[in-house]
């Protein structure tokens, strides 16, 4: 089943990280781009960065830059996002998304950053 | 950066109409690569066109997408009741190999 399983909620204070994984199955992970978009509540959706999957190559968006990373492990076909620096404004809904045009979707994962 | 602005913010229809959602775009998009996609209270996003007329895979046929260049549309023929939700542009494939999407537009039931 082609499918993308993201890790559970997280719960953080201002100035923590939080490193998000997303686990893909029944595709050649290699073969495609992986994304991360998040959405705040009741907010429009907002892309994150990307990475290939197959050379580990990342781009990330400039309303981001030096503090998400996104990494892959290839032998777990899995995905990480790793944001630091957290502030309240980042208690969002992050999803790890598939392809060029995003065609397949994780459920997503919520993080919320609270004192 | 490539500025999406979806117009209306908010489409009031009643069930069996035509709805047609604008996104118009700051500068050309690249190749005409500008995506529509559906979301649902509580889902994830859903993709329903790609290269801005093509259908992704099981979407029904009263979807479809037009436009080229900075202006862009969706188009759904008759409406259903489960399609009274929230609808985005998004473009991609750019040179910079940057994404965005537009602010979304709330279809409601009139």
């Amino acid at each position: 089943q082609v499918q993308l399983v993201q890790s559970g909620a997280e719960v953080k204070k201002p100035g923590a990280s939080v490193k998000v994984s997303c686990k893909a199955s029944g595709y050649t992970f290699t073969s495609y781009a992986m994304h991360w978009v998040r959405q705040a509540p009741g907010q429009r959706l907002e892309w994150m960065g990307w990475i290939n999957a197959g050379k580990g190559s990342t781009k990330y968006s400039q309303n981001f830059q030096g503090r998400v990373t996104i990494t892959r492990d290839t032998s777990a076909s899995t995905i990480y996002m790793e944001l630091s620096s957290l502030r309240s404004e980042d208690t969002s809904m992050y999803y790890c998304v598939r392809g060029w045009f995003f065609d397949l979707w994780g459920r997503g994962t919520l993080v919320t950053v609270s004192s | 950066e490539i500025v999406l602005t979806q117009s209306p913010g908010t489409l009031s229809l009643s069930p069996g109409e035509r709805a047609t959602l604008s996104c118009r775009a700051s500068q050309s998009v690249t190749s005409n690569y500008l995506a529509w996609y559906q979301q649902k209270p509580g889902q994830a996003p859903r993709l329903l066109i790609y290269d801005a007329s093509s259908r992704a895979p099981g979407i029904p046929d009263r979807f479809s997408g037009s436009g080229s260049g900075t202006d862009f549309t969706l188009t759904i023929s008759r409406l259903e009741p489960e399609d009274f939700v929230v609808y985005y542009c998004q473009q991609y494939g750019n040179a910079l190999a940057m994404y965005t999407f537009g602010q979304g537009t709330k279809l409601e039931i009139k």
